[in-house]
Protein backbone atom coordinates (compact mmCIF):
# COMPACT_ATOMS: atom_id res chain seq x y z
CA UNK A 1 0.00 0.00 0.00
CA UNK A 2 1.26 3.76 -0.66
CA UNK A 3 1.52 6.07 1.79
CA UNK A 4 4.01 8.45 3.76
CA UNK A 5 6.45 7.21 6.34
CA UNK A 6 8.15 9.20 9.31
CA UNK A 7 10.89 8.28 11.22
CA UNK A 8 11.53 8.08 13.89
CA UNK A 9 7.76 8.17 16.04
CA UNK A 10 9.73 9.55 19.09
CA UNK A 11 12.92 11.34 19.11
CA UNK A 12 14.98 13.12 22.24
CA UNK A 13 17.13 15.56 21.44
CA UNK A 14 19.67 17.74 23.60
CA UNK A 15 19.92 21.37 23.66
CA UNK A 16 22.35 22.59 20.72
CA UNK A 17 22.45 19.85 18.81
CA UNK A 18 20.77 19.59 15.13
CA UNK A 19 18.27 16.63 14.07
CA UNK A 20 17.02 15.46 11.25
CA UNK A 21 13.40 13.74 10.98
CA UNK A 22 12.84 11.45 7.88
CA UNK A 23 9.75 11.51 5.63
CA UNK A 24 9.48 9.27 3.05
CA UNK A 25 6.43 8.70 0.45
CA UNK A 26 5.54 6.25 -2.42
CA UNK A 27 2.55 7.98 -3.69
CA UNK A 28 4.64 9.79 -6.41
CA UNK A 29 2.93 13.04 -5.22
CA UNK A 30 5.25 15.59 -6.76
CA UNK A 31 4.25 18.17 -3.34
CA UNK A 32 5.59 17.54 -0.11
CA UNK A 33 5.15 19.63 3.14
CA UNK A 34 6.01 20.15 6.63
CA UNK A 35 4.00 21.42 9.97
CA UNK A 36 4.11 21.60 13.02
CA UNK A 37 1.50 21.55 15.85
CA UNK A 38 1.74 22.23 19.05
CA UNK A 39 -0.05 21.03 21.92
CA UNK A 40 -3.75 22.13 21.59
CA UNK A 41 -3.02 24.26 18.33
CA UNK A 42 -3.13 23.85 14.89
CA UNK A 43 -0.71 23.32 11.82
CA UNK A 44 1.96 25.35 11.15
CA UNK A 45 3.84 25.14 7.88
CA UNK A 46 7.34 24.95 7.99
CA UNK A 47 8.34 23.99 4.50
CA UNK A 48 6.96 22.83 1.22
CA UNK A 49 8.28 21.49 -2.04
CA UNK A 50 6.20 20.92 -5.20
CA UNK A 51 9.41 19.99 -7.25
CA UNK A 52 12.67 18.02 -6.95
CA UNK A 53 15.26 20.23 -5.92
CA UNK A 54 13.09 23.74 -5.43
CA UNK A 55 11.13 24.61 -2.09
CA UNK A 56 10.06 27.83 -0.46
CA UNK A 57 10.02 29.19 3.46
CA UNK A 58 6.02 28.46 5.25
CA UNK A 59 5.16 30.94 7.98
CA UNK A 60 7.84 29.72 10.38
CA UNK A 61 10.28 28.66 8.50
CA UNK A 62 13.08 30.18 11.28
CA UNK A 63 15.51 27.63 12.41
CA UNK A 64 14.76 24.96 10.51
CA UNK A 65 16.39 23.26 6.63
CA UNK A 66 14.86 21.15 3.84
CA UNK A 67 15.76 19.45 0.88
CA UNK A 68 14.33 17.53 -1.84
CA UNK A 69 16.80 15.49 -3.67
CA UNK A 70 15.06 13.03 -4.43
CA UNK A 71 10.78 12.82 -5.46
CA UNK A 72 10.47 10.47 -2.98
CA UNK A 73 12.03 12.31 0.11
CA UNK A 74 12.13 15.33 1.97
CA UNK A 75 13.74 15.38 5.00
CA UNK A 76 13.23 18.26 7.60
CA UNK A 77 16.50 19.37 10.06
CA UNK A 78 15.54 20.87 12.86
CA UNK A 79 18.69 23.53 13.96
CA UNK A 80 20.36 24.51 17.24
CA UNK A 81 18.87 27.73 16.00
CA UNK A 82 14.62 26.90 16.49
CA UNK A 83 14.42 27.77 20.00
CA UNK A 84 11.61 25.88 20.75
CA UNK A 85 11.93 22.56 18.77
CA UNK A 86 9.58 20.54 21.13
CA UNK A 87 6.59 19.51 19.30
CA UNK A 88 4.84 17.08 17.06
CA UNK A 89 6.34 17.03 13.31
CA UNK A 90 3.69 15.92 10.33
CA UNK A 91 4.64 15.58 7.02
CA UNK A 92 2.53 16.04 4.01
CA UNK A 93 1.91 15.37 0.47
CA UNK A 94 0.17 15.92 -2.52
CA UNK A 95 -0.65 15.27 -6.33
CA UNK A 96 0.63 18.50 -6.26
CA UNK A 97 -1.90 20.23 -8.92
CA UNK A 98 -4.65 18.62 -7.11
CA UNK A 99 -3.95 19.54 -3.59
CA UNK A 100 -7.79 20.15 -3.57
CA UNK A 101 -7.89 16.24 -2.94
CA UNK A 102 -6.38 16.85 0.09
CA UNK A 103 -3.55 15.68 1.87
CA UNK A 104 -1.91 12.55 2.53
CA UNK A 105 -0.18 12.47 6.19
CA UNK A 106 2.54 10.60 7.49
CA UNK A 107 2.17 9.28 11.35
CA UNK A 108 4.06 11.77 12.43
CA UNK A 109 7.54 12.66 14.74
CA UNK A 110 7.22 13.84 18.16
CA UNK A 111 10.08 15.43 19.35
CA UNK A 112 11.67 16.83 22.44
CA UNK A 113 13.93 18.63 23.62
CA UNK A 114 16.19 17.26 27.32
CA UNK B 1 -1.98 37.70 6.22
CA UNK B 2 -4.57 34.30 6.87
CA UNK B 3 -6.81 33.75 9.67
CA UNK B 4 -9.53 31.16 10.58
CA UNK B 5 -11.72 31.00 13.59
CA UNK B 6 -13.48 28.28 14.73
CA UNK B 7 -14.32 27.10 18.10
CA UNK B 8 -11.91 25.44 20.88
CA UNK B 9 -14.71 23.51 21.56
CA UNK B 10 -17.76 21.82 21.08
CA UNK B 11 -19.74 18.73 22.75
CA UNK B 12 -22.60 16.97 21.54
CA UNK B 13 -24.30 13.45 22.82
CA UNK B 14 -24.47 10.30 20.60
CA UNK B 15 -26.99 10.23 18.40
CA UNK B 16 -27.42 13.69 17.95
CA UNK B 17 -26.34 16.16 15.21
CA UNK B 18 -23.24 18.71 15.69
CA UNK B 19 -22.08 21.92 13.41
CA UNK B 20 -18.64 23.25 13.44
CA UNK B 21 -18.01 27.05 12.34
CA UNK B 22 -15.50 28.16 10.35
CA UNK B 23 -14.62 31.73 9.41
CA UNK B 24 -11.64 32.99 7.69
CA UNK B 25 -9.76 36.03 6.64
CA UNK B 26 -7.47 35.33 4.02
CA UNK B 27 -5.49 37.37 1.07
CA UNK B 28 -6.22 34.89 -1.24
CA UNK B 29 -8.72 31.89 -1.63
CA UNK B 30 -9.06 29.09 -3.61
CA UNK B 31 -11.20 26.43 -1.45
CA UNK B 32 -11.72 24.92 2.53
CA UNK B 33 -11.07 22.48 3.90
CA UNK B 34 -12.09 19.95 6.57
CA UNK B 35 -9.56 17.61 8.33
CA UNK B 36 -9.81 14.98 11.71
CA UNK B 37 -7.25 14.07 13.88
CA UNK B 38 -7.66 11.96 16.99
CA UNK B 39 -5.25 12.13 19.94
CA UNK B 40 -1.64 11.67 18.56
CA UNK B 41 -2.59 10.62 15.45
CA UNK B 42 -2.32 12.52 12.46
CA UNK B 43 -4.91 14.24 10.25
CA UNK B 44 -7.21 12.69 7.84
CA UNK B 45 -9.06 15.04 5.02
CA UNK B 46 -12.75 15.00 5.23
CA UNK B 47 -13.93 17.22 2.77
CA UNK B 48 -12.85 20.10 0.05
CA UNK B 49 -15.42 23.22 -0.88
CA UNK B 50 -14.46 25.32 -3.76
CA UNK B 51 -18.21 26.38 -5.07
CA UNK B 52 -20.54 27.98 -2.57
CA UNK B 53 -23.03 25.12 -1.47
CA UNK B 54 -23.47 21.57 0.70
CA UNK B 55 -21.30 18.93 -0.22
CA UNK B 56 -22.25 15.59 1.22
CA UNK B 57 -19.90 12.26 2.20
CA UNK B 58 -21.81 9.86 4.31
CA UNK B 59 -22.78 11.05 7.62
CA UNK B 60 -20.40 14.24 6.89
CA UNK B 61 -21.22 17.33 5.11
CA UNK B 62 -19.48 20.55 4.78
CA UNK B 63 -20.96 23.93 3.85
CA UNK B 64 -19.42 26.96 2.08
CA UNK B 65 -20.32 30.69 1.22
CA UNK B 66 -17.63 32.55 -0.30
CA UNK B 67 -19.09 36.00 0.25
CA UNK B 68 -19.34 35.73 3.80
CA UNK B 69 -15.81 33.82 3.68
CA UNK B 70 -17.99 30.78 6.11
CA UNK B 71 -18.41 27.09 6.45
CA UNK B 72 -19.17 24.74 8.74
CA UNK B 73 -18.87 20.97 8.76
CA UNK B 74 -21.87 18.97 10.19
CA UNK B 75 -22.00 15.59 11.63
CA UNK B 76 -25.03 13.76 12.12
CA UNK B 77 -25.63 10.40 13.59
CA UNK B 78 -22.93 10.76 16.16
CA UNK B 79 -20.75 8.49 17.34
CA UNK B 80 -18.58 7.94 20.25
CA UNK B 81 -15.33 7.43 17.73
CA UNK B 82 -16.44 10.99 16.12
CA UNK B 83 -14.75 12.67 19.07
CA UNK B 84 -11.43 14.13 17.69
CA UNK B 85 -10.16 17.14 16.80
CA UNK B 86 -11.92 18.77 13.52
CA UNK B 87 -9.87 21.57 11.88
CA UNK B 88 -10.73 23.88 8.68
CA UNK B 89 -8.13 24.85 6.26
CA UNK B 90 -8.02 27.49 4.16
CA UNK B 91 -6.54 26.38 0.32
CA UNK B 92 -4.73 28.99 -0.95
CA UNK B 93 -5.06 31.24 -4.00
CA UNK B 94 -2.45 29.57 -5.51
CA UNK B 95 -3.89 25.97 -4.86
CA UNK B 96 -0.25 25.41 -3.47
CA UNK B 97 -0.66 25.22 0.53
CA UNK B 98 -2.91 25.14 2.76
CA UNK B 99 -3.12 26.54 6.25
CA UNK B 100 -5.05 25.62 9.02
CA UNK B 101 -7.05 26.77 11.33
CA UNK B 102 -6.46 25.92 15.48
CA UNK B 103 -9.10 23.06 15.71
CA UNK B 104 -12.14 22.54 17.50
CA UNK B 105 -12.00 19.49 20.02
CA UNK B 106 -15.17 17.67 19.60
CA UNK B 107 -16.48 15.51 22.52
CA UNK B 108 -19.26 12.83 22.32
CA UNK B 109 -21.19 11.94 25.21
CA UNK B 110 -23.13 8.86 25.92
Amino acid sequence: DGGITQSPKYLFRKEGQNVTLSCEQNLNHDAMYWYRQDPGQGLRLIYYSQIVNDFQKGDIAEGYSVSREKKESFPLTVTSAQKNPTAFYLCASSTGTKITHGYTFGSGTRLTVV
Amino acid sequence: GQSLEQPSEVTAVEGAIVQINCTYQTSGFYGLSWYQQHDGGAPTFLSYNALDGLEETGRFSSFLSRSDSYGYLLLQELQMKDSASYFCAVVDSSASKIIFGSGTRLSIRP
